[in-house]
């Protein structure tokens, strides 16, 4: 079935470091949307990507999505203990249901101060 | 506005008991989903729902019934529960905003079943 892998499972970074999280899809993806999830909370939607090669900042977190619209990454700029959680990238395919989206496993960031 | 509310929020059950869930949402949203959020596995999709009355199957429906009867309420159904429906299920809403679908999900209801 389709698929949507995300890569790392963890991520461990000292306070200030850089961070990255990629996603990819075993089929092209009409878009893709990133949420994050704070431990013990519910996912809360960070932001949607549609255009091939499109590129959106949000303060210190950038999103890009593929020229191929199979892969897509989030990279947190200098991280603070904030950004701490487990980051999600969910896409949505080309004819399949509207709204439907299908979930990475997920980036657990965990930030040392 | 509440937004997504879900009930009940902790619940253990014996296996072959049965359980309904409530999932409900203020914000007219006529998109309703039900995943279930085990470690290491992300989110999967159970049953959907895109309007009232309408529902449809997801990743990973077997052992799970929903019913949609009004517009705001999204019902998740266990009829025998087994030790492998321990989980984490969250519901969430979302309405076209343009061409964003963006999801907002409910606290979730952790399952535990003994």
């Amino acid at each position: 079935g389709q698929q949507v892998m995300q890569i790392p499972q963890y991520q461990h970074v000292q306070e200030g470091e850089d961070f990255t999280t990629y996603c990819n899809s075993s089929t092209t993806l009409s878009n893709i949307q990133w949420y994050k999830q704070r431990p013990g909370g519910h996912p809360v939607f960070l932001i949607q990507l549609v255009k091939s090669g499109e590129v959106k900042k949000q303060k210190r977190l950038t999103f890009q999505f593929g020229e191929a619209k199979k892969n897509s990454s989030l990279h947190i700029t200098a991280t603070q203990t904030t950004d701490v959680g487990t980051y999600f990238c969910a896409g949505s395919t080309y004819g399949g249901s509207q709204g439907n989206l299908i979930f990475g496993k997920g980036t657990k960031l965990s930030v040392k101060p | 506005n509440a937004g997504v509310t879900q009930t009940p929020k902790f619940r253990v059950l014996k296996t072959g008991q049965s359980m309904t869930l409530l999932c409900a949402q203020d914000m007219n949203h006529e998109y309703m989903y039900w995943y279930r959020q085990d470690p290491g596995m992300g989110l999967r999709l159970i049953h959907y729902s895109v309007g009232e009355g309408t529902t449809a199957k997801g990743e990973v429906p077997d052992g799970y019934n929903v019913s949609r009867l009004k517009k705001q309420n999204f019902l998740l159904g266990l009829e025998s529960a087994a030790p492998s429906q321990t989980s984490v299920y969250f519901c969430a809403s979302s309405y076209p905003r343009g061409s964003v679908y963006e999801q907002f999900f409910g606290p979730g209801t952790r399952l535990t079943v003994l």
